[in-house]
This record gives structure tokens, sequence and C-alpha cells, in this order.
């Protein structure tokens, strides 16, 4: 079975555009989480949906949202771009009817600000 | 407010020795508490979990000891090997897993050959 996929592997933007990031989870799993590692705050959770729906959220500004498509596929977005939002992003993907909800991670994309 | 604290933040093991890495939470409603291995470049990769219903698992040569009255968890490797060398990350999430999960630092594992 294929992993969790992430597109792309690394992105370079300036300060102030907007960027969409895309994961693919792994086939049958419809839950769909994304967080933010950085060398100081660590692995923070940002969101996390299921059915299209975001049913929890983490604690970052609104300028980071996300989605969710019929297919579990799922996008994340973070506008107006800060020096700050330089990080390894990642989604985790986990089938939530099954206890305990094991997430699996993909590689991530490397974000870089300049 | 770091809800997972996590120590040491880099350990140092002689291959066959026994690696420990701790952590303390405070959410008592915390009830799912994995452990996630990353080596450079990739995700992390869930190496074992535990819930509080129980004191201790063992999956090889992984290990996860749990302390509810202390609110603590740790991970022991046992006859760690060099290909142990990564970062390891402990977490926790409420409702078994079904919400974030909240992730200590991380430790920085080198097993010296």
């Amino acid at each position: 079975k294929a992993g969790v996929t992430q597109t792309p592997r690394y992105l370079i933007k300036t300060r102030g555009q907007q960027v969409t990031l895309s994961c693919s989870p792994i086939s049958g799993h419809r839950s769909v989480s994304w967080y933010q590692q950085t060398p100081g705050q660590g692995l923070q959770f940002l969101f996390e949906y299921f059915s299209e729906t975001q049913r929890n959220k983490g604690n970052f500004p609104g300028r980071f949202s996300g989605r969710q498509f019929s297919n579990s596929r799922s996008e994340m977005n973070v506008s107006t771009l800060e020096l700050g939002d330089s990080a390894l992003y990642l989604c985790a993907s986990s089938f939530p009817e099954g206890r305990p909800n094991e997430q699996f991670f993909g590689p991530g994309t490397r974000l870089t600000v300049l | 407010q770091q809800q997972v604290k996590q120590s040491p933040q880099s350990l140092i093991v002689q291959k066959g020795g026994i690696s420990i890495i701790n952590c303390a939470y405070e959410n008592t409603a915390f009830d799912y508490f994995p452990w996630y291995q990353q080596f450079p470049g990739k995700g992390p990769a869930l190496l074992i979990a535990i819930r509080p219903d129980v004191s201790e698992k063992k999956e090889g040569r992984f290990t996860i000891s749990f302390n509810k009255s202390a609110k603590q968890f740790s991970l022991h490797i046992m006859d760690s090997q060099p290909g142990d060398s990564a970062t390891y990350f402990c977490a926790a999430s409420r409702g078994g897993g079904a919400d974030g999960l909240t992730f200590g630092k991380g430790t920085h594992l080198i097993i010296q050959p």
C-alpha cells in the first residue's frame, strides 16, 4: 500500500505571497491532519479534516487554512507569507474509525520564505 | 504552555546499550501516547504507542513504560544499534488519538559503534 504523498517536496516563496500544499492520504484513510515542524517550536498541530469537514484546529492564525476533497486528498493554504512560516509542513493520514487513531506521516513539504 | 516535556534533548549510547527517553505530560485528558522516529529528510514514523490502561508495552527491542499517577512515560530501546540513530518524539492526544497530536520537543539519539 502506498504511503502518504505530499507535493511539492520543496518550495521557495517570498514574503507576502501565498502557497498551496497538497497531500494524498493512504488509500482507505479518510482523516488528514497537518503539522508544522520548525527547529524552535518543534511539531505543532495545524488542523484535521475528515469527510471534507475541519474537525479539529490548532492554535495558528487564520492565514493558515485547508480543505479536503471527496477523495480524501487535502490541501493547505498559507496566505500573506511571513519569514517565520519557513518550516517543514507534514501531512498525516489515519483511519479514524479505528482505535487508537494511528497517524501516518508523509515526507513533508519544505517551505522556505525569503 | 508546553503540554508534553521530553528529555533529554540529545543522547549518546554505545552500541548494544539501552537508550532511555522520558516524557511528562500535564493534561490528564490525554489517553493516547505514541512515539515517533524521524530520520533526516523523512517524515516521522510511528514506532509504538500505548493507552493509559496498561503500564508497559513491548514491541521487539522497543518498550514503552507508562506511569499514570506520575503523568510520565518513557521509551526504552534495548540492544541499541547504529541504525537507531535518529530523532525520537513522544506525543499525546485525547480521544484515543482523534484529536491532534501534541508533541515533545524531540531527542536526538546517536548510537556509537
